[in-house]
């Protein structure tokens, strides 16, 4: 089945920008998806069909995919950006077709 | 306003069942996917499978084929998800979540989220 890879952490001061990887292979073919998830919240779209944002997210958010590696990028980090983040994508060919990534915890230092 | 209520915690013994409800309003329910994914503790996301609310067509995840049954009752916009034969490893958070319209390929986001089912299950 289709695996999507991420770091597990990344770290970055508050006003700086964070990215946020997702690798698969040949994953540009695929539509990307991204969800914000704090602790004891469900998940968050942030980011859907690689680039576009859902009504009510911050502009400072943004996605790109291209080759074998997604981006999620915020832009002007802030205190409550803080959360875990999941890329998701259809791999419409296997037996388990909707696929996470692994999460990364964005901490803001 | 689009909202996903799901029903409260359960504790369950090996080999039981759950049925966790997931009530949608602020939108047709009949007119898109209804999905399940959970996330055991400390874990990442795991897709569990969707149901078309109209037709009550189903697809679940390999992993969970012959353990889950995913059904939806119209008429008061809830859909459910039971999960048998339950092991310790499916202590988790249940969640469903919308997708896509039914008029358009499935292959799409989760827009909307319920708030979560604790099931833990438990000797």
């Amino acid at each position: 089945s289709y695996v999507l890879t991420q770091p597990p952490s990344v770290s970055v001061a508050p006003g700086k920008t964070a990215r946020i990887t997702c690798g698969g292979n040949n994953i540009g073919s695929k539509s990307v998806h991204w969800y914000q998830q704090k602790p004891g919240q469900a998940p968050v779209l942030v980011i859907y069909y690689d680039s576009d944002r859902p009504s009510g997210i911050p502009e400072r958010f943004s996605g790109s995919n291209s080759g074998n590696t997604a981006t999620l990028t915020i832009s002007r980090v802030e205190a409550g950006d803080e959360a875990d983040y999941y890329c998701q994508v259809w791999d419409s060919s296997s037996d388990h077709p909707v696929v996470f990534g692994g999460g990364t915890k964005l901490t803001v230092l | 306003q689009v909202q996903l209520v799901q029903s409260g915690a359960e504790v369950k013994k090996p080999g039981a069942s759950v049925k966790v409800s997931c009530k949608a309003s602020g939108y047709t329910f009949t007119g898109y996917y209804m999905h399940w994914v959970r996330q055991a503790p400390g874990q990442g996301l795991e897709w569990m499978g969707w149901i078309n609310p109209n037709s009550g067509g189903t697809n679940y995840a390999q992993k969970f084929q012959g353990r889950v049954t995913m059904t939806r009752d119209t008429s008061i916009s809830t859909a459910y998800m039971e999960l048998s034969r339950l092991r310790s490893d499916d202590t988790a958070v249940y969640y469903c979540a919308r997708g896509r319209p039914i008029e358009w390929e499935l292959e799409g986001s989760f827009d909307y989220w319920g708030q979560g089912t604790l099931v833990t299950v438990s000797s």
